[in-house]
């Protein structure tokens, strides 16, 4: 039973394209994340929500918008996709926003490619 | 802002001895987290270790210890006794305790075990 997964492990669409990826954590977690993986492998913070509130919400161009319908569940939609858009999305989930000594449960990742 | 430097793009080891994998950060919170990640090739994140930053003792779990220098603010990740399973890129990141909370990752060394 995956503690962490996402859908669709692998997407490939066209530029100008708007698509969604699906998270759900089934660990009772209360935060959950978004992170970018770049082709460098470089892993930034997008956003995070805690308990269904926004709490984090980097530089990250308005097209990207998270959606949290409850707190097992953190979804990403993408508008009007870019090249540079192509990554690894990984969604990751932690026990609480204060909870000390615990690391983050991540997602196999989605391999976004916009062609 | 915190910022975690990882020097060695890249890192070879005989199978069998044991390796170190450098890390150093920089932070203004007195409090925080450390932690290592491993990401194979298939892609998924494998949270490895855990120190905090009052902890007194080094972090240890099973061939994984991780050698904390808090004056220096280094993390450094030794593996024991390396297997060729062990090949894969390894994060180093940390979390502090105040107000901006998310995990912050550097940019990867990938260590490769020779036969």
């Amino acid at each position: 039973d995956t503690a962490v997964s996402q859908t669709p492990k692998y997407l490939v669409t066209q530029m100008g394209n708007d698509k969604s990826i699906k998270c759900e954590q089934n660990l009772g977690h209360d935060t959950m994340y978004w992170y970018k993986q770049d082709s460098k492998k470089f892993l930034k913070i997008m956003f995070s929500y805690n308990n269904k509130e926004l709490i984090i919400n980097e530089t990250v161009p308005n097209r990207f918008s998270p959606k949290s319908p409850d707190k097992a569940h953190l979804n990403l939609h993408i508008n009007s996709l870019e090249l540079g858009d192509s990554a690894v999305y990984f969604c990751a989930s932690s026990q609480s926003w204060e909870a000390e000594g615990y690391g983050y449960t991540f997602g196999s990742g989605t391999r976004l490619t916009v062609v | 802002a915190q910022k975690i430097t990882q020097t060695q793009p890249g890192m070879f080891v005989q199978e069998k001895e044991a390796v170190t994998l450098d890390c150093t950060y920089d932070t203004s919170d007195p409090s925080y987290g450390l932690f290592w990640y491993k990401q194979p090739s298939s892609g998924e994140m494998i949270f490895l270790i855990y120190q905090g930053s009052y902890d007194q003792q080094n972090a240890t779990e099973g061939r994984y210890s991780l050698n904390f220098q808090k004056a220096r603010k280094s993390a450094n990740l030794v593996i024991s006794a390396s297997q060729l399973g062990d090949s894969a890129m390894y994060f180093c990141a940390m979390r502090p305790t105040g107000s901006a909370r998310q995990l912050t990752f550097g940019s990867g060394t990938q260590l490769t075990v020779l036969p």
